[in-house]
């Protein structure tokens, strides 16, 4: 089935500059990388997704890019504000009958004002 | 809170007890899954439920059951429990269950606190 492994586990920035978040994944066939941020004590919430047949998305300061061959794709926050603050997950789905997500073990993003 | 709710919020029960976890969503979907959230360690998916039919049970130990009585509301049933079982357990909806070339983000429910005494 597919791993997926997400660095680092702890990342603190200072407001305004950029964040980067790293995960691979061992599933050739995923074809769909969603990214979750959860807030302290919320639900996990999608911010932005990339599917396979892209190289990079970006959604104002959000950006994810996706390296197939290396198997490898990263979230990117600039311009990081102290609402960026939670813990953001990674996933690669499958293409198995469920199609299911696996997740990253999170990341906690700490904005320092 | 709309979209996808869970109750109870937090639960505290006894390894003998049997208790029930519920999730209902009020956005149309098909497809419905429960995920544990322990800390430090990746959302682990549990269940998946497409059209009320189960499609995805990781070897999940029997002492949780799960229960679909239809397309809103999803149920996980709990009983002799171990403290390792203490964790947040999420429900998550999608309009439908993935197709190959096609995309469905998942929407969380708020959680269930869960811990096993």
């Amino acid at each position: 089935g597919e791993n997926v492994e997400q660095h680092p586990s702890t990342l603190s920035v200072q407001e305004g500059d950029s964040a980067v978040i790293k995960c691979t994944y061992s599933d050739s066939a995923s074809n769909y990388f969603p990214w979750y941020k959860q807030e302290l004590g919320k639900r996990p919430q999608l911010i932005i997704d990339i599917r396979s047949n892209v190289g990079e998305k970006k959604d104002q300061r959000i950006a994810v890019t996706l390296n197939k061959t290396a198997k490898h794709f990263s979230l990117h926050i600039t311009e990081t504000q102290p609402e960026d603050s939670a813990v953001y997950f990674c996933a690669a789905r499958d293409t198995g009958s469920a199609r299911q997500l696996t997740f990253g073990s999170g990341t906690q993003l700490t904005v320092l004002p | 809170e709309t979209g996808v709710t869970q109750t109870p919020r937090h639960l505290v029960m006894g390894m003998t007890n049997k208790k029930s976890l519920k999730c209902e969503q009020h956005l149309g979907h098909n497809a419905m899954y429960w995920y544990k959230q322990s800390a430090k360690k990746p959302l682990e998916l549990m269940f998946v439920y497409s059209l009320e039919e189960r499609v995805e049970n990781n070897s999940v130990p029997s002492r949780f059951s799960p229960e679909c009585p239809n397309s809103s509301h999803l149920f996980l049933h709990l009983h002799t429990l171990q403290p390792e079982d203490s964790a947040l357990y999420l429900c998550a909806s999608s309009q439908y269950l993935a197709g190959v070339s096609s995309y469905n983000e998942q929407f969380f429910g708020p959680g269930t606190r869960l811990t096993v005494l």
